[in-house]
């Protein structure tokens, strides 16, 4: 079983909809969560972090449910420009320094 | 500009011939990552340093790869005797302790 875990994709929708992304992870050590984003043939590039309480950046909303292990995210009203890779990010600690722990990633493809 | 810089973009060997992969991280970024991405998969962590030391190879797939990093700035990631798996996108990324990583746009490995 891989580390992260996330949706296979892709996912195609039409402009203006609602898209939910889910994760999870099986080290329960993990640290910190995060979501990338990488647009085809460039490089991975954060989007957000994600916190326990959930958090929120304009069309964007991230959650975290550490009993469960699973990280989602919630794009509202999604764009064209939104078409991208979304890369599930969990963040671990080893004798003073951390590494990244990366998803297999989910597709998203907005049509007009 | 001032982000980080990988060369050459695009790379292309016959099978069994060396390699050699040039990361120039952000300047007075402490950590160096290596990552190899594969087709449809997400970045997997190979190599880190912290300034000129290597503390992390656990990801290297083979004898065959190799990376230094002597003055604690660029890196070179080499690859010996390239088989046809190692066709893959190399990704570096820098940054200091505990704060995000910021990715270079990936050197294009293909091995024909």
């Amino acid at each position: 079983r891989k580390e992260v875990e996330q949706d296979p994709g892709p996912f195609n929708v039409p402009e203006g909809a609602t898209v939910a992304f889910n994760c999870t992870y099986s080290n329960s050590a993990s640290q910190s969560f995060f979501w990338y984003r990488q647009d085809c043939r460039k490089e991975p590039k954060l989007l957000m972090s994600v916190y326990s309480s959930g958090n929120e950046d304009g069309r964007f909303t991230a959650q975290l449910n550490r009993a469960s292990q699973y990280i989602s995210l919630l794009i509202r009203d999604s764009k064209l420009s939104d078409s991208a890779t979304y890369l599930c990010v969990v963040r671990g600690w080893n004798s003073g320094y951390s590494t990244l722990t990366f998803g297999k990633g989910t597709m998203l493809l907005v049509s007009p | 500009g001032a982000g980080v810089s990988q060369s050459p973009r695009y790379k292309v060997a016959k099978r069994g011939q060396d390699v050699a992969l040039r990361c120039d991280p952000i300047s007075g970024h402490v950590s160096l990552f290596w990552y190899q991405q594969a087709l449809g998969q997400g970045p997997e962590f190979l190599t880190y340093f912290q300034n000129e030391a290597q503390l992390d190879k656990s990801g290297l797939p083979s004898d065959r790869f190799f990376a230094e990093r002597p003055e604690g700035s660029v890196s070179t990631l080499k690859i010996q005797r390239t088989q046809q798996e190692d066709s893959a996108v190399y990704l570096c990324a820098s940054g200091q302790t505990g704060q995000p990583q910021h990715f270079g746009d990936g050197t294009r490995l293909s091995i024909l």
